[in-house]
C-alpha cells in the first residue's frame, strides 16, 4: 500500500497562474481532505469530501476549488494563484466503522510558491 | 476564534526525562481526541487518541490524558528519545451531528530531546 500520495512534491508558480494538485489513496477511504501549513498556523482545512462526487467548504475556501471524481482521488485546484496561498499542502483520507471515527492519514505534502 | 490551544510553541527536554505536552479547547462538545506528529518534509502521523469517555489512554512510551472538566489534554513521552524531536499536533473532532470525520487542529508544539 503506498497509502495517500501527492502529486507534484514542489511546485513555483507566478501570480495569475492556475495549478491542480492531486491527491491519491489505496485505502478505499470515504472520506478526503484538503488542509494548508503555514507558519504558526497549525493545519488549516481547505476542503473536504465525504464520498465520490461530494465536496464541501472548510475553514479557509476561498480561492480553491475541489474535485472527487473518483473515489480514490481527491483534486485541489487555484484558478487565479496569489502569494498569499504560499503554503505547504496536505491531504488526508480517513474511513468510519459504524460510528467510530478513524484518524486520519496524511500525504507527504506539496510545497507551493506563488511569486 | 481558536478552539484547539497549544500554548506552547516549543519545548526542549534531556533525553531519558519525560516531555509533557499539553493542548486546552474551548468546545465542550468535542468528544474525541488525537496527537499527531510530524517531521520536517513529511506529513503528519498518528500517535495516540483518546475519546472523551476515558481520562487515559497509553501505548508504549506515549500516554495521554484528558481532563474533561478543565478542557485539558496533555501528552507524556517517557523516556524521551532524540528521535521524538519533531512538531506534535493535538487535534479535536465532535462525534455528534455527523461530523465526526472533521479534525481541528492546534497550532502545534516543536519538541526537541537532546541528547
Amino acid at each position: 500500500n503506498a497509502g495517500v500520495t501527492q502529486t507534484p512534491k514542489f511546485r513555483v508558480l507566478k501570480t495569475g497562474q492556475s495549478m491542480t494538485l492531486l491527491c491519491a489513496q489505496d485505502m478505499n477511504h470515504e472520506y478526503m481532505y484538503w488542509y494548508r501549513q503555514d507558519p504558526g498556523m497549525g493545519l488549516r482545512l481547505i476542503h473536504y469530501s465525504v464520498g465520490e462526487g461530494t465536496t464541501a467548504k472548510g475553514e479557509v475556501p476561498d480561492g480553491y476549488n475541489v474535485s472527487r471524481l473518483k473515489k480514490q482521488n481527491f483534486l485541489l485546484g487555484l484558478e487565479s494563484a496569489a502569494p498569499s496561498q504560499t503554503s505547504v499542502y496536505f491531504c488526508a483520507s480517513s474511513y468510519r466503522q459504524g460510528w467510530a471515527y478513524n484518524e486520519q492519514f496524511f500525504g507527504p505534502g506539496t510545497r507551493l510558491t506563488v511569486l | 476564534d481558536q478552539q484547539v490551544k497549544q500554548n506552547s510553541p516549543s519545548l526542549s527536554v534531556q533525553e531519558g526525562r519525560i516531555s509533557i505536552l499539553n493542548c486546552d479547547y474551548t468546545n465542550s462538545m468535542f468528544d474525541y481526541f488525537l496527537w499527531y506528529k510530524k517531521y520536517p518534509a513529511e506529513g503528519p502521523t498518528f500517535l495516540i487518541s483518546i475519546s472523551s469517555i476515558k481520562d487515559k489512554n497509553e501505548d508504549g512510551r506515549f500516554t495521554v490524558f484528558l481532563n474533561k472538566s478543565a478542557k485539558h489534554l496533555s501528552l507524556h513521552i517517557v523516556p524521551s528519545q532524540p528521535g521524538d524531536s519533531a512538531v506534535y499536533f493535538c487535534a479535536a473532532s465532535l462525534n455528534s451531528g455527523g461530523s465526526n470525520y472533521k479534525l481541528t487542529f492546534g497550532k502545534g508544539t516543536l519538541l526537541t530531546v537532546n541528547p
